[in-house]
């Protein structure tokens, strides 16, 4: 059964750092493109990055380029987001989510996803 | 950027009702649709790819349907267990997006 466990999450102030942690079992880790997908309270979902099988290739929504930035650990089954300058908006639930190929393609899904983190920018 | 518009945002049905939900590309995303279900403090759940293909463990009362810049997801007779939010998602080309969302409540 393939499942994902995200950590890292908490309580940052505006400008502040956060890693995000995904730990993946069930599947071959490195033959899957991965993503983090956002969920601010009470609002709909949001695409943030993904990362191909490979690791050669990042893809960011706008509104975190520049700031976040998408890894992974092949040898560990982890997936990583390292969030810099992080702005209240950033306030959210996020999810890391399996993609079905090794690389980023039109046909394309999420799935499954973790149970997500909870990142609560506040001062 | 390519914007998933849903529609409606909510609605209010019976259990049995044949339910349907539509979402609407701003530009064609050819059959690269899903669409997602999520209940209340939990994690979307993938119920359907590539517009029509239906997950493995879906039940078969949701179908999909559509090309281009329309397509609808449906739910032949609604059950208990369906009330939930859904989401369409455009995975064309990035950034990949989402529609608002669909609140399927009890009537």
């Amino acid at each position: 059964e393939v499942q994902l466990l995200e950590s890292g999450g908490g309580l940052v102030q505006p400008g502040g750092s956060l890693r995000l942690s995904c730990v993946a079992s069930g599947f071959t880790f490195s033959s899957n493109t991965m993503s983090w997908v956002r969920q601010a309270p009470g609002k709909g979902l949001e695409w943030v990055s993904t990362i191909s099988g490979s690791g050669d290739s990042t893809y960011y929504a706008d509104s975190v380029k520049g700031r976040f930035t998408i890894s992974r650990d092949d040898s560990e089954n982890t997936l990583f987001l390292q969030m810099n300058s992080l702005r209240v908006e950033d306030t959210a639930i996020y999810y890391c989510a399996k993609n079905p190929n090794r690389l980023l393609e039109p046909r394309d899904w999420f799935d499954p996803w973790g149970q997500g983190t909870l990142v609560t920018v506040s001062s | 950027d390519i914007q998933m518009t849903q529609s409606p945002s909510s609605l209010s049905a019976s259990v049995g009702d044949r339910v349907t939900i539509t979402c609407r590309a701003s530009q064609s995303i050819s059959s690269y649709l899903n669409w997602y279900q999520q209940k209340p403090g939990t994690a979307p759940n993938l119920l359907i790819y590539a517009t029509t293909s239906l997950r493995s463990g879906v039940p078969s009362r949701f179908s999909g349907g559509g090309s281009g810049t329309d397509f609808t997801l449906t739910i032949s007779s609604l059950q208990p267990e369906d009330f939930a939010t859904y989401y369409c998602q455009q995975s064309y080309s990035t950034p990949i997006t989402f529609g608002g969302g669909t609140k399927v409540e009890i009537k």
